[in-house]
């Protein structure tokens, strides 16, 4: 079946770049989306990225995909304490299968 | 978010008593979703549908029913409340971006 995985810690320091990864197993994935969620809020759609791009830059987020590795990437530079939170990662499978979520990387950001 | 309204916000239940969830979209979405969210859980789903008139069981649907009489609303539905089914509730709509409402947040006591 399908299976989004994610590390479920990251801390980084105020001005860097964070990069959030996360890994799928179903290679009919259509769309590949990043979410934030903030605490007590509900889940704000960050970008997303079709199967057939390998990058999709927007502001300060770049996704990378690597569709052969079946791995996706979320990377924010000039990391700001607003941006602490926590990431999830989710894919479409082909036709009308739902978004299977990865259960949240939670970025911490040391002003 | 987006076009993504869920109704209440909050709610207190006793253990036994019923309630609907109400999930309204207006985006001409196909595909609308139920998920709970629990403390180290992620996002579990409950049940979907891919147009009106259709609803498919998720990963949790046990104890939940639901209908989607008209293509903008998806109801959810708790028969006999347990504590186990404290937890947020989270409603999305899909066209091909995924949207979120805010979710509601449901005790069970």
């Amino acid at each position: 079946g399908e299976d989004v995985e994610q590390s479920l810690f990251l801390s980084v320091r105020e001005g860097d770049s964070s990069v959030i990864n996360c890994t799928y197993t179903d290679s009919s994935s259509t769309y590949l989306y990043w979410y934030k969620q903030e605490p007590g809020a509900g889940l704000q759609l960050l970008t997303y990225i079709f199967s057939n791009m390998d990058m999709k830059q927007d502001q300060r987020l770049t996704v990378l995909l690597n569709k052969k590795d079946k791995h996706l990437s979320l990377r924010i530079a000039d990391t700001q304490t607003g941006d602490s939170a926590i990431y999830f990662c989710a894919e479409t499978p082909s036709g009308n299968t739902p978004l299977v979520f990865g259960k949240g990387t939670r970025l911490s950001v040391i002003a | 978010n987006a076009g993504v309204t869920q109704t209440p916000k909050f709610r207190v239940l006793k253990t036994g008593q019923s309630m609907t969830l109400l999930c309204a979209q207006d985006m001409n979405h196909e595909y609308m979703y139920w998920y709970r969210q629990d403390p180290g859980m992620g996002l579990r789903l409950i049940h979907y549908s891919v147009g009106e008139g259709t609803t498919a069981k998720g990963e949790v649907p046990d104890g939940y029913n639901v209908s989607r009489l008209k293509k903008q609303n998806f109801l959810l539905g708790l028969e006999s409340a347990a504590p186990s089914q404290t937890s947020v509730y989270f409603c999305a709509s899909r066209g091909g971006e995924a949207f979120f409402g805010q979710g509601t947040r449901l005790t069970v006591v």
